[in-house]
């Protein structure tokens, strides 16, 4: 089984940065999702890390730590429209594309 | 742009009605999942299913059954419902066989009540 944990909510100023973290403890690992999820609307994906280390996408970064179980998804330059719920999700190494998720972080940002 | 489309944003049923919801996906996705997502729990997953005709339970099964008449549908069936079945349900969909980097996309979800 899976045992994903994500802070519940976070608060932050406009132009500032974010870190969330995800700490999972799985039965087997292939690869974490980020999903951005504003109120009201459907999650949308984000990242994806399968490998050690950081990927960069404009604004967003998210980091993995396989071996800590352990990652997080940063946010730069907050703006406005970035609060919304960051939800992290786990595959297993199973043959299957099943996801586990955690019960997400709801990002405030103040002006 | 993946669309996925709930055919309902909002529903109201009552307890031991059967309920169907529908999902819809315009990408030839494979892989076609049922969630729900309760405050404070997260996504659940519910059904899943990987080509027409073909079913598996998810983490949370009962009291659900699930259809794949064809590739692009998917429906969940409240057999009969009950009051702790009210959640917002999301639909999903992704490709299968080119590697486990592949995103599932989203519906904008069904927020179900039944009284």
């Amino acid at each position: 089984g899976q045992n994903i944990d994500q802070p519940t909510e976070m608060t932050a100023t406009e132009g500032a940065i974010v870190q969330i973290n995800c700490t999972y403890q799985t039965s087997g690992f292939n690869g974490l999702f980020w999903y951005q999820q504003h109120a009201g609307e459907a999650p949308t994906f984000l990242s994806y890390n399968v490998l050690d280390g950081l990927e960069e996408k404009g604004r967003f970064s998210s980091f993995l730590s396989r071996s800590k179980g352990y990652s997080y998804l940063l946010l730069k330059e907050l703006q406005m429209k970035d609060s919304a719920s960051y939800l992290c999700a786990v595959r297993d190494e199973g043959g299957d594309y099943k996801l586990s998720f955690g019960a997400g972080t709801t990002v405030t940002v103040r002006a | 742009d993946v669309k996925v489309t709930q055919s309902s944003r909002y529903l109201v049923k009552r307890t031991g009605e059967k309920v169907f919801l529908e999902c819809v996906q315009d990408m030839d996705h494979e892989n076609m999942f049922w969630y729900r997502q309760d405050p404070g729990l997260g996504l659940r997953l519910i059904y899943f299913s990987y080509d027409v005709k073909m079913k598996e339970k998810g983490d949370i099964p009962e009291g659900y059954s699930v259809s794949r008449e064809k590739k692009e549908r998917f429906s969940l069936i409240l057999e009969s419902a009950s009051t702790n079945q009210t959640s917002m349900y999301l639909c999903a969909s992704s490709f299968r066989g080119q590697g486990f980097n592949q995103p599932q996309h989203f519906g904008d979800g069904t927020r179900l009540s039944i009284l």
